[in-house]
């Protein structure tokens, strides 16, 4: 059964920089053509896709937030880790990761981490 | 910047009624749309890939069709456990936008 969990800080600072990590049990991302991807969730709002790493190690970033995201990957580890800079109250909100089967065979994303939340306060 | 703009934003509906979700993307693209269904406190699920294509294990009752740049959700017999918000969102190529949501509630 394959799984993801996301890990990282719950309170930031505002003008902080946040690291979170993405662990993925179950597979290995250096044998499976598998993209992760960053999304987040203010709270009450709507479902906001942030960056996404492909297998090729292809990244891609919403445009609004290109210049504070860094997305990068470390298959030994079977991690993805998503670095946001300059960090906001309005950043505030629930981090997710997602996994997506590339190619064909794709079935969107259906394998989601339970999420983690992260507060911008000082 | 590309754009899917979901509508309507929220609905009532009795228990039993169809209800219909549209998406419309700011320019056409292929078939990689999915719909998702998120419950609060939980992650989104994938109902629906491949514009169409019904995810193991979710009721008949979804249905997905469209193509190009409009796409729509149907549920065929609003049941009390389909509650949720529902999301539409483009999954390929470098840009993964999500629609705005729809809530859908019983009347």
């Amino acid at each position: 059964q394959v799984t993801l969990k996301e890990s990282g800080p719950v309170l930031v600072k505002p003008t902080e920089t946040l690291t979170l990590t993405c662990t993925v049990s179950g597979l290995s991302l250096s044998n499976v053509k598998m993209g992760v991807t960053w999304i987040r969730q203010p709270p009450g709002k709507a479902l906001e896709w942030l960056a996404h790493i492909f297998s090729s190690e292809r990244k891609s970033y919403d445009t609004s937030l290109k210049t504070r995201l860094s997305i990068s990957r470390d298959t030994s580890r079977s991690q993805v880790v998503l670095i946001m800079t300059n960090m906001d109250p309005v950043d505030t909100g629930t981090y997710y990761c997602a996994l997506i089967q590339e190619g064909s065979s794709s079935k969107a994303f259906d394998i989601w981490g339970p999420g983690t939340v992260v507060t911008v306060s000082s | 910047d590309f754009l899917m703009t979901q509508s309507p934003s929220s609905l009532s509906a009795s228990a039993g009624d169809r209800v219909t979700i549209t998406c419309r993307a700011s320019r056409g693209f292929n078939n990689a749309l999915a719909w998702y269904q998120q419950k609060p406190g939980s992650p989104p699920r994938v109902l629906i890939y491949a514009a169409s294509t019904l995810q193991s294990g979710v009721p008949s009752r979804f249905s997905g069709s469209g193509s190009g740049t409009e796409f729509t959700l149907t549920i065929s017999g609003l049941q009390p456990e389909d509650v949720a918000t529902y999301y539409c969102q483009k999954y390929d190529d470098d840009v993964l936008t999500f629609g705005g949501g729809t809530k859908v509630e019983i009347k």
